[in-house]
Formats: structure tokens, C-alpha cells, sequence
């Protein structure tokens, strides 16, 4: 199975900041991860999807980096409604396996 | 619009069965794989199982294989989870996703999730 190490598991930020979460594969997905953005009680949303493509709808401040194992998740300028819990995901093959997920609190 | 409709949800014994069910419409439902993924509360996503456009492929974690049966049926739009066995660590909110392909792609839609409760 395909491990994927997230971190930092926490981040304390402010509105305005940049933010990069990152991502490990334990062996080279290629391009085939995925970002989700989870807020509390709700279903998590995808934000970018083979690695790097912009889901429509999800504002181009998000934005995704990386191939094989290793990806990053940047957020260039934190807005309000960022705050969140995001999680990476490998689709490139079955067990799909998630990271353990990064909470982003206000700083 | 692609819906995603859970149900079924509830509180089980240890040892008890519960199906789960979700309801899609918006969609060629046939075109999509689909799987279940759950999350313990306080935790992390977990996936839990996935099946094919088609239903001719079935895939499971280790942590529920042998207990659970993943099944649909294209004719009604419908995805189940037959959960057997249920145990203590089973307690999550289970969603049903959407593969934006028949056997690949990330998970682009999700259900709002139904809970199951395992208890004494």
C-alpha cells in the first residue's frame, strides 16, 4: 500500500499569509494526487486534482505543485473562509490512501 | 447537478450488520467507479471500498475486507455497503464519492455522509 506522510499536522496562520502543506509518497504516484479542503460537520471538497490542476469553482490562490513522491498545496494569500483541515490523496492505484491531514487555525 | 444521497445510517451492536445506501442523480451513473470512504470521529479520511462503473471490479482496505460486500445497481442509480460483523472501530460517518472516471480519476463529488454508531 501507498503511504502518504502530510505535514505539519497543525499550522497557525494569518489572513494575508502564504501557506505550502506538503505531501510524501512512499513510492512515485506520478501526478495522480489530489487536495481536499474539509471544514467541520461537512464533506470534504477537492481543491486540485493531478497535482496540480485547479478544480472549477476553487479560487486561483489555491494552487499544487509535485510529481512522484513528493507535492505541495500553497495557499498564496489565507483568506477567512480558508480555515479549514486539508488532507492529500493518491489515486494512483487501490488502496486510495489519504494524508493524515493539516489543520490550518487562526493565528 | 451531480447529488449524492447517504442513508441508512445508525446504531448497530458489535457484531450486528447494517447496509448503508447512496442515492446519485445529476449523472450517467453506469460511467463512474464509486467508493465509500468514512471518517472515525476526531480523525483522519479513510478509504473503505470502491467498485467499478460497471460493477465488475470490487476493491477493499484491509481493515473491512471480509466484513463488508460494496454492491450497485445501475438501473436504480444506487450504491450500497453491506457491513457485517461491525465492530467498535467501525463507528465514522461514511460517505459515498464519485471517481471522475469509470475505473480512475480523483474523487470529485461527495455525499454529506450518514453515521454509523457501533455500540453496546
Amino acid at each position: 500500500d501507498i503511504q502518504m506522510t502530510q505535514s505539519p499536522s497543525t499550522l497557525s496562520a494569518s489572513v494575508g499569509d502564504r501557506v505550502t502543506i506538503t505531501c510524501r509518497a512512499s513510492q512515485s504516484i506520478t501526478n495522480w494526487l489530489a487536495w481536499f479542503q474539509q471544514k467541520p460537520g461537512k464533506a470534504p471538497k477537492v481543491l486540485i486534482y493531478e497535482a496540480s490542476s485547479l478544480e472549477s469553482g476553487v479560487p486561483s490562490r489555491f494552487s499544487g505543485s509535485g510529481s512522484g513522491t513528493e507535492f505541495t498545496l500553497t495557499i498564496s494569500s489565507l483568506q477567512p473562509d480558508d480555515f479549514a483541515t486539508y488532507y492529500c490523496q493518491q489515486y494512483d492505484n487501490y488502496p486510495l490512501t489519504f494524508g493524515g491531514g493539516t489543520k490550518v487555525e487562526i493565528k | 447537478e451531480v447529488q449524492l444521497l447517504e442513508s441508512g445510517g445508525g446504531l448497530v451492536q458489535p457484531g450486528g450488520s447494517l447496509r448503508v445506501s447512496c442515492a446519485a442523480s445529476g449523472l450517467t451513473f453506469r460511467s463512474y467507479a464509486m467508493s465509500w470512504v468514512r471518517q472515525a470521529p476526531g480523525k483522519g479520511l479513510e478509504w473503505v471500498s470502491a467498485i467499478s462503473g460497471r460493477g465488475g471490479n470490487t476493491y477493499y482496505a484491509d481493515s473491512v475486507k471480509g466484513r463488508f460486500t460494496i454492491s450497485r445497481d445501475n438501473s436504480k442509480n444506487t450504491l450500497h455497503l453491506q457491513m457485517n460483523s461491525l465492530r467498535v472501530e467501525d463507528t465514522a460517518v461514511y460517505y459515498c464519492a464519485k471517481r471522475s472516471g469509470e475505473n480512475n480519476g480523483p474523487l470529485d463529488y461527495w455525499g454529506q455522509g450518514t453515521v454509523v454508531t457501533v455500540s453496546a
